[in-house]
Parts: structure tokens; sequence; C-alpha cells
């Protein structure tokens, strides 16, 4: 069973589009993350969710907005699609906002054309 | 000065051999720290954590911690080619689970 679970792995599109990626994770973690890896591999961390309560968000512009249904879910919504948004966005969650490790999940491959 | 360090590499070592990794963090009030390893095309997968001064083993993997020195290693005994991979650090001062990462060390491991 996959612990961590992103839909789709692969999103190709246009500027200027609005696209939605998904993430579940069934660890009964109460705390889930976004982060964006860019072409040079660094990964920052944009939001996160504690028991559907945003607790980080990062500087990140207001296109992208994460949604938290149940602490089991968060989704990240994007806007506008631009060209710099092309990158491998993860999801991830851990027990706990503190110390806990986080477990992530496949990625999100975005391109935009 | 970035928050988190790390050599980029690529550090290659031949098989059988000892991988040294090392990372240094300018928030002294990190308390948390990791090692995730990411292969080409995959998610970052934890290796390790570790929370205290001193050195923590698990199988072939040893991290250690100097928090004076703001200084996280993570040691790979008999390395394998399997090992070869980028490693990220990561740190956290536990507020929010707010992850730091650094820009990863390759690691080539030459059969």
């Amino acid at each position: 069973d996959t612990a961590v679970s992103q839909t789709p792995k692969y999103l190709v599109t246009q500027m200027g589009n609005d696209k939605s990626i998904k993430c579940e994770q069934n660890l009964g973690h109460d705390t889930m993350y976004w982060y964006k890896q860019d072409s040079k591999k660094f990964l920052k961390i944009m939001f996160s969710y504690n028991n559907k309560e945003l607790i980080i968000n990062e500087t990140v512009p207001n296109r992208f907005s994460p949604k938290s249904p149940d602490k089991a879910h968060l989704n990240l919504h994007i806007n506008s699609l631009e060209l710099g948004d092309s990158a491998v966005y993860f999801c991830a969650s851990s027990l706990g906002s503190g110390s806990q490790p986080q477990h992530f999940g496949d990625g999100t491959r975005l391109s935009i054309l | 000065q970035k928050e988190v360090e790390q050599n980029s590499g690529p550090l290659s070592v031949p098989e059988g051999a000892i991988a040294s990794l090392n990372c240094t963090y300018s928030d002294r009030g990190s308390q948390s720290f990791f090692w995730y390893r990411q292969y080409s095309g995959k998610s970052p997968e934890l290796i390790m954590f570790i929370y205290s001064n001193g050195d923590k083993e698990d199988g072939r993997f040893t991290a250690q911690l100097n928090k004076a020195s703001q200084y996280v290693s993570l040691l790979i005994r008999d390395s394998q080619p399997s090992d070869s991979a980028t490693y990220l650090c990561a740190v956290t001062n536990n507020q929010g689970g707010k992850l730091i990462f650094g820009q990863g060390t390759e690691l080539s491991v030459k059969p």
C-alpha cells in the first residue's frame, strides 16, 4: 500500500491554465506538506497543514491555493500557470508538526508549455 | 549565507569504502536533523534522523551531530553502487515542521 500518494504523476499544460494536484496519506499522520523541487533539485517548503489548519505559508504566489478537506488529504490548486511553475511538486506527511520525520509522495512533475 | 549548506559533489568513492557526507546549518535554534536519499527521478527517502549531539548508527549508516559547530554528517560504510544517489540534509527548528533542505550531495560509488 502506498503511504503517501499523489495524482497525477505527470501534468503537462499550457501557460494560463488552472490545474490541481491531489495528495492522500494512509499513515494516520496529522500534518501534511507541499514542497517544490526546482530544476536545480533544490527542495523548498510551500505549505503545511496540521489537522486541516494552515500552519506554514511560505512566500508563495497567491495563485497557489492549498486545501485540506481532512487530515488525510491535502490538495494544491494552481491558477494562471506560468513557465516558472514548472517543477516537481512533492506532498509529504508527518505525525505532528514538530520534530517527527516527514515521508514523501512520489511527486508530480508539472511542465508548462 | 545559505541556511543549510552541502557540497554538491559529485563525491566519488570506490565500492566498499566509507562515504562521508557533510552539512552545515546557520540557525542555532535548529533542533532536528534528517538525511534523505533521492535517486534520480524519484522522491526523497528518509534514511536517518538525529536529535542529540553525538553519533547514531543504523546498519551501514551513521549520523553525527555537533550542535556547537552547527554541523551534521552522514557516514556510509561498505558503500555499494546502489548507494549512488543524491543525499539531502534537512534541518528544522521544530516550528510547524518546516524542513530546510540543503542543495544535496551527489554520491557516486564505483564498482
